[in-house]
């Protein structure tokens, strides 16, 4: 079955820098990649999601890049602030598998004043 | 809308009892699905369901049984619990079209075994 690493499993930075969480999937299958984002005690909530025929999406300081020849995917969060404080997390899953989604282990990002 | 709804938000078990966990959603999602959530684990998958009567194991199946009797709930059964099922529980649910679409959550069970 498909299998997601995700890194780092920790990421500390400052306010108004950049903070980057990569991820790699097994199953060159896989043709969806959502990300989610849980804080403490809630549920997660999908802030992007990126298909395998776009290389990259953007959505104000958020963006996805995929790259399907090395099998990897990337969150690149811009101008970060204290409320993206939360774990992240990514997954990927196959169309006609049941939509089931394969997680990575998560990255807690901390943003710093 | 509601959303996905789950119920309840916390239980506490003793080990070998049994115990069903709701949860409803009201998006008319054909798919839908139950998680646990075990620290430094990420989210792993335990039943899905792709519409009424349909439902299919995912990773960790074992000890859980499913149901889906309706589009709208799909309950998830602990039939002798066990201090490993410790954990938090989520059910996703998602349009189930010709690509794969977002799953939306729901706020969670909290389930300790003594």
């Amino acid at each position: 079955g498909e299998n997601v690493e995700q890194h780092p499993s920790t990421l500390s930075v400052q306010e108004g820098d950049s903070a980057v969480i990569k991820c790699t999937y097994s199953d060159s299958a896989s043709n969806y990649f959502p990300w989610y984002k849980q804080e403490l005690g809630k549920r997660p909530q999908l802030i992007i999601d990126i298909r395998s025929n776009v290389g990259e999406k953007k959505d104000q300081r958020i963006a996805v890049t995929l790259n399907k020849t090395a099998k990897h995917f990337s969150l690149h969060i811009t101008e970060t602030q204290p409320e993206d404080s939360a774990v992240y997390f990514c997954a990927a899953s196959i169309t006609g598998g049941g939509n089931k989604l394969t997680f990575g282990t998560g990255t807690q990002l901390k943003v710093e004043l | 809308n509601a959303g996905v709804t789950q119920t309840p938000k916390f239980q506490v078990l003793k080990t070998g009892q049994s115990m069903t966990l709701q949860c409803a959603q009201d998006m008319n999602h054909e798919y839908m699905s139950w998680y646990r959530q075990d620290p430094g684990m990420g989210l792993r998958l335990i039943h899905y369901s792709v519409g009424a009567g349909i439902t299919d194991q995912g990773e960790v199946p074992n000890g859980y049984n499913v149901s889906r009797s309706t589009t709208e709930d799909f309950p998830l059964r602990l039939l002798s619990a066990a201090p490993s099922q410790t954990s938090v529980y989520f059910c996703a649910s998602s349009y189930q079209g010709a690509s794969n679409q977002p799953q939306h959550f729901g706020d969670g069970t909290r389930l300790s075994i003594l």
